[in-house]
């Protein structure tokens, strides 16, 4: 099967600075990657994808980095907020549009 | 509201009795699938289907059923739940004209088999 994971499990930031989440991941085609927050008892949702052919896509306080000589995503946000506190998690979609997901990342803000 | 519905939130339930989890969506989206999550284990994917009467399977189908005969309904049954299947399940759904299938999920189904 695919392999989606997580450098660490958890991270905590001050309110105010920077967060950079780190995903690396094994499947060479995959077509997407995107990003999704999970906030306790929720559903996942979606938050910024990147295209395979892209090194950088930057959204509303967030930038998704794609680097694939050695297979790695990462989301910054930035001016990290409490409402950002949740479980983070990177996923690929194939070309077969199956979507693997990685073992997520708790983010914490500390106010 | 444009959203994902998911039935039961909750189930307790015996090994071998027959279940199904239902999920509706209201987006006319084409794009469903159903995960499980696990602790340490992130999300994996059950079954998705690209549209009515197309199903495939995903990371982790064996035990599981899923059917598409409306596009807004996908169905996930459990013919002979066993105690491995305690998780909690989350359907979710995409239009396909977005490149990356923007999934909107469910609030999830927490199912415990005892």
């Amino acid at each position: 099967g695919e392999s989606v994971g997580l450098h660490l499990p958890t991270l905590s930031v001050q309110e105010g600075d920077n967060s950079i989440i780190n995903c690396a991941y094994s499947n060479s085609a995959s077509d997407y990657f995107i990003w999704y927050k999970q906030e306790s008892g929720k559903g996942p949702q979606f938050i910024i994808d990147i295209r395979s052919n892209m090194d950088k896509r930057q959204g509303q306080r967030v930038t998704v980095l794609l680097n694939k000589t050695v297979k790695h995503l990462s989301l910054q946000i930035a001016a990290t907020q409490p409402g950002d506190s949740a479980v983070y998690f990177c996923a690929e979609k194939t070309i077969r549009n199956q979507f693997y997901f990685g073992t997520g990342t708790s983010l914490t803000v500390i106010p | 509201e444009a959203q994902v519905t998911q039935n039961p939130r909750y189930l307790i339930t015996v090994t071998g009795k027959k279940l199904t989890v239902t999920c509706s969506q209201n987006m006319n989206h084409e794009y469903m699938s159903w995960y499980r999550q696990d602790p340490g284990l992130g999300l994996r994917q059950i079954y998705y289907s690209m549209n009515v009467e197309v199903t495939d399977k995903g990371d982790v189908p064996e035990g599981y059923k899923v059917s598409r005969k409306e596009k807004r309904n996908f169905p996930l049954i459990l013919e002979s739940p066993s105690p491995n299947q305690t998780s909690l399940y989350f359907c979710a759904s995409s239009p396909r004209s977005g490149p990356s299938y923007e999934q909107y999920f469910g609030p999830g189904t927490r199912l415990t088999v005892t």
